[in-house]
């Protein structure tokens, strides 16, 4: 089945440090959330984006939807050891329905 | 306020066996989506049930099939199972179409040996 790219997939970084991770599509999407899975547990959303070029914060996190509206991006700033775990891109289609394709993940691990 | 719930968390059938995952939706939600998780990947989509019928379904053979019942919850059944099948299956549940996100539950993980 079809999934969107995402990199790094995966990266160590030092607490403190700031983190970048990006979603790539070869199609447009009207929609891109952002979920972070930990282990043994569902998906659980942290940033929704509806509108191409926007910029939306949740605390430490940042998320961008690109203007191009193929692509999307998170930033994670000041890490701390429990932003461990695997984050996902989702873009929304609409058939009738509304679903969502996940990206291929990006692993992150802290180091204290 | 229960989120969504899915029973059971882990399962080993053998192959050709039929399997039967239970999902309760978070409370107020009517539409439950299925997705399986293989291991390194990204979820993805099964179907998606609203008013106890199937309203959009993903790349996946029929023998895949599910249900859901009066009261939101659902069923997902595979039959004539195969090793490939071994994933997380994850239920995430909304309220309508879905337009601003999913809930989603931990998961049953199935091991096909």
């Amino acid at each position: 089945g079809q999934q969107l790219n995402q990199s790094p997939q995966s990266m160590f970084i030092q607490e403190g440090e700031d983190v970048s991770m990006n979603c790539t599509s070869s199609s447009i999407f009207n929609t891109w959330l952002w979920y972070k899975q930990d282990p043994g547990e569902g998906p659980v959303l942290l940033i929704a984006l509806y509108k191409a070029g926007e910029l939306t914060s949740n605390g430490r996190l940042t998320a961008q939807f690109g203007i191009t509206r193929k692509d999307s991006f998170l930033n994670i700033s000041a890490s701390i050891p429990s932003d461990v775990g695997i984050y996902f891109c989702a873009g929304q289609t609409y058939s009738g329905t509304y679903k969502y394709i996940f990206g291929t993940g990006t692993r992150l691990k802290v180091l204290a | 306020d229960a989120g969504v719930t899915q029973s059971p968390t882990h399962l080993i059938k053998t192959r050709g066996q039929q399997v039967t995952l239970r999902c309760s939706p978070k409370s107020g939600h009517d539409t439950v989506s299925w997705y399986q998780q293989a291991l390194g990947q990204g979820p993805q989509f099964i179907f998606q049930y609203y008013e106890e019928e199937e309203r959009q379904r993903g790349n996946f053979p029929d023998r895949f099939s599910g249900h859901q019942f009066p009261n939101y919850s659902s069923e997902l059944n595979v039959n004539a199972l195969l090793l490939g099948d071994s994933a997380l299956y994850l239920c995430a549940s909304s309220l309508g179409d879905g337009q601003y996100g999913y809930t989603f539950g931990s998961g049953t993980r199935l091991t096909v040996v």
